[in-house]
């Protein structure tokens, strides 16, 4: 069975210039979330797909984008960058069952540099 | 708000001594509980959760972790250090206030492993 796959692996892009990152979860996943790690704040959650639709948002501010499409596929989005968005953006996929019973299946990320 | 505190960034330990990472989290319910390792330059792993169906929860590659109410503590332990259990280790509960698969992570703890 495969894995969560993120595309592409590393990115180096200029501040100001927008990216989208893109990532395939695992077949008959329907959850794809999205978290930021960074050294000094760690793993932060950035937003939740579920079923194409936008199901939970963290704090980032609203450059930071996503959208999901019908083969659970999903895309995010940073415009506008700024130095301190270089990260690796992770994308985790989700079997989630209504008991909230699940786990997340990370991919290995992308890394954004931002110069 | 809900948190994951892990205590000690980074521990040392030789080769075939007994491996113990701290984890302490805040919930006002009764939580979901993870530990993840990262290898470098890779995403995250699940070694093991809790959702309430045994407070001693049993891994890969050995880990184990024990759920305890009364102290909010989800301890990672392994009874013997292996060179290769060298990597980054993350705790996480689920989100209590997103109805979806939002985690929040502590900050992590560095494994080093001598011979």
């Amino acid at each position: 069975k495969a894995g969560v796959t993120q595309t592409p692996r590393y990115l180096i892009k200029t501040r100001g210039q927008q990216v989208t990152l893109s990532c395939s979860p695992i077949s008959g996943h329907r959850s794809v979330s999205w978290y930021q790690q960074t050294p000094g704040q760690g793993l932060q959650f950035l937003f939740e797909y579920f079923s194409e639709t936008q199901r939970n948002k963290g704090n980032f501010p609203g450059r930071f984008s996503g959208r999901q499409f019908s083969n659970s596929r999903s895309e995010m989005n940073v415009s506008t960058l700024e130095l301190g968005d270089s990260a690796l953006y992770l994308c985790a996929s989700s079997l989630w069952d209504r008991d909230g019973n699940t786990e997340a299946f990370f991919g290995q990320g992308t890394r954004l540099t931002v110069v | 708000a809900q948190s994951v505190t892990q205590l000690g960034s980074h521990v040392s330990v030789s080769e075939g001594a007994l491996v113990l990472l701290r984890c302490n989290y805040s919930s006002s319910v009764p939580p979901y509980l993870f530990w993840y390792v990262q290898y470098p330059n890779q995403g995250l792993q699940l070694l093991l959760k809790y959702t309430s169906a045994a407070t001693l929860v049993k891994g890969i590659n050995g880990f184990e972790a024990e759920f305890k109410k009364s102290e909010t503590s989800f301890h990672l332990t392994k009874p013997s250090a292996h060179m290769s259990d060298a990597a980054e280790y993350f705790c996480a509960v689920s989100d209590e206030s997103q109805a979806g698969t939002a985690l929040i992570f502590g900050k992590g703890t560095t494994l080093s492993v001598s011979s």
